[in-house]
């Protein structure tokens, strides 16, 4: 299998532009997961999905941000308007079950966001 | 609110030295932790994984151990060569939401040659 697979893996924008992030996750894998990473605050889950249906967003910093997957292959992260700190490396990582199952989590390489 | 606290922030040995990574956590209400390494640049990838009902898993030089009463977990690195320089992280597995996993801020590892 090719892995989670996230694009794009890098991008610079302008502050106000809109970004899109997209993965596809693991083939077979229902639950998928949208993680940020800075040097401040580390790795954060931002919301995860089971069988398609987001169950926990809480961690959505604000309603800038808004995540979809529309099918079991496919799932994009959206900031709209896009600022500086929202620079960061955002990963999508998926997994075959639900944590409590002990299944591994898989990342994807991340796509690096720089808003200037 | 579990917090994962991973200490030291960095740390350094030269290759051949065994060592010992910390991660502690402050609600012991947990279903597994987990052990992941990330390579600059790149995604983290899964060690070990320990369920709430075990003390320890091994796997090649890693050996990893889990103290839940006390909040506690180790990744042991046996023998540590310089392509185990890495930033290390330790995850847990929320009892109250089983899929919102938590990780530590990571141990950045560098063995000197």
């Amino acid at each position: 299998d090719a892995g989670v697979i996230q694009s794009p893996r890098h991008e610079v924008t302008e502050m106000g532009q809109e970004v899109t992030l997209r993965c596809k996750p693991i083939s077979g894998h229902n639950s998928l997961f949208w993680y940020r990473q800075t040097m401040m605050r580390g790795l954060e889950l931002l919301i995860y999905f089971n069988n398609n249906v987001p169950i926990d967003d809480s961690g959505m910093p604000e309603d800038r941000f808004s995540a979809k997957m529309p099918n079991a292959s496919f799932s994009t992260l959206k900031i709209q308007p896009s600022e500086p700190r929202d620079s960061a490396v955002y990963f999508c990582a998926s997994s075959l079950a639900l944590a409590v199952f002990g299944n591994t989590i898989y990342f994807g390489e991340g796509s690096w966001l720089t808003v200037v | 609110k579990q917090e994962v606290t991973q200490i030291p922030a960095a740390l350094s040995v030269p290759e051949g030295e065994n060592l010992v990574l910390n991660c502690s956590f402050t609600d012991s209400a947990i279903y597994n932790l987990q052990w992941f390494r990330q390579d600059p640049g790149k995604g983290l990838t899964s060690l070990l994984l320990i369920q709430s009902s075990q003390r320890e898993q091994t796997s090649g030089r890693l050996n990893a151990s889990l103290d839940k009463s006390s909040g506690r977990s180790t990744l042991y690195i046996a023998a540590s060569q310089p392509g185990d320089s890495a930033t290390y992280l330790c995850a847990v597995a929320l009892y109250s939401s089983a899929s919102k996993i938590i990780f530590g801020s990571g141990t950045r590892l560098s063995i000197r040659p």
